[in-house]
């Protein structure tokens, strides 16, 4: 059973801080990583799939790193803003048609 | 992105009683659904999988009997709680799947109460 973990589970930063959490897995038989963005009462966002040892993706403030031979993830938010309040899940895949096994998220708020 | 839509959001029901939880992909073929539910401070446990027009697959654990899961369509599963227990309440969650390459689209989830 995959465990993939998450932290911090929460965290608290002001508008304009830079913040990162981690999200770790197995690293053997990996496939891919997915991050989500989950705001309340709202169906979570996928940000980014990753699957090369190396990846680094980005999408305006947020960007993702992924190192599959130790196994770990770090998500990053340049200059956080209210609005990237949420809760921010990473899902780890074995093979291509396995089901993703998620970590407990790190909820973060920003506050203005 | 794709859009999944999830019916009802919320529901209260009493103990002993049945309830359905429809999941639609509003814009593409849903080849496959996923149905997870969350506990409070617990992460997402996938419940089972289902491919339409075929039986769905259950995960260790989780009685089928008792969640019955139709995927008679490429655009509609239903999961329903039968004989619903306290124990039972919780959040589900469903995701679809066009093809085993393309990203799982998430509906918005259904907060369970039973009485």
């Amino acid at each position: 059973i995959l465990n993939v973990e998450q932290s911090p589970q929460s965290l608290h930063v002001q508008e304009g801080d830079s913040t990162n959490f981690t999200c770790s897995f197995p690293s053997s038989n990996f496939y891919a990583l997915h991050w989500y963005r989950w705001e309340t009462a709202k169906s979570p966002e996928a940000l980014f799939v990753m699957t090369l040892n190396g990846d680094e993706k980005k999408k305006g403030r947020i960007s993702a790193t992924l190192n599959t031979k130790e196994g770990y993830s770090y998500l990053y938010i340049k200059g956080s803003q209210p609005e990237d309040s949420a809760t921010y899940l990473c899902a780890s895949k074995r093979s291509g048609n396995t089901p993703l096994v998620f970590g407990k998220g790190t909820r973060l708020s920003v506050i203005a | 992105g794709a859009v999944v839509s999830q019916h009802p959001s919320r529901v209260i029901c009493k103990s002993g009683t049945s309830v359905k939880i429809e999941c639609r992909s509003l814009d593409f073929q849903a080849t496959t659904m996923f149905w997870y539910r969350q506990f409070p401070k617990q992460s997402l446990m996938l419940m089972a999988t289902s491919n339409e027009g075929s039986k769905a697959t259950y995960e260790q654990g989780v009685e089928k009997d008792k969640f019955l899961i139709n995927h008679a369509s490429l655009t509609l599963s239903t999961l329903t709680v039968t004989s619903a227990h306290p124990e039972d309440s919780s959040f589900y969650i469903c995701s679809a799947r066009g093809d085993p390459s393309y990203e799982q689209y998430f509906g918005p989830g259904t907060r369970l109460t039973v009485t």
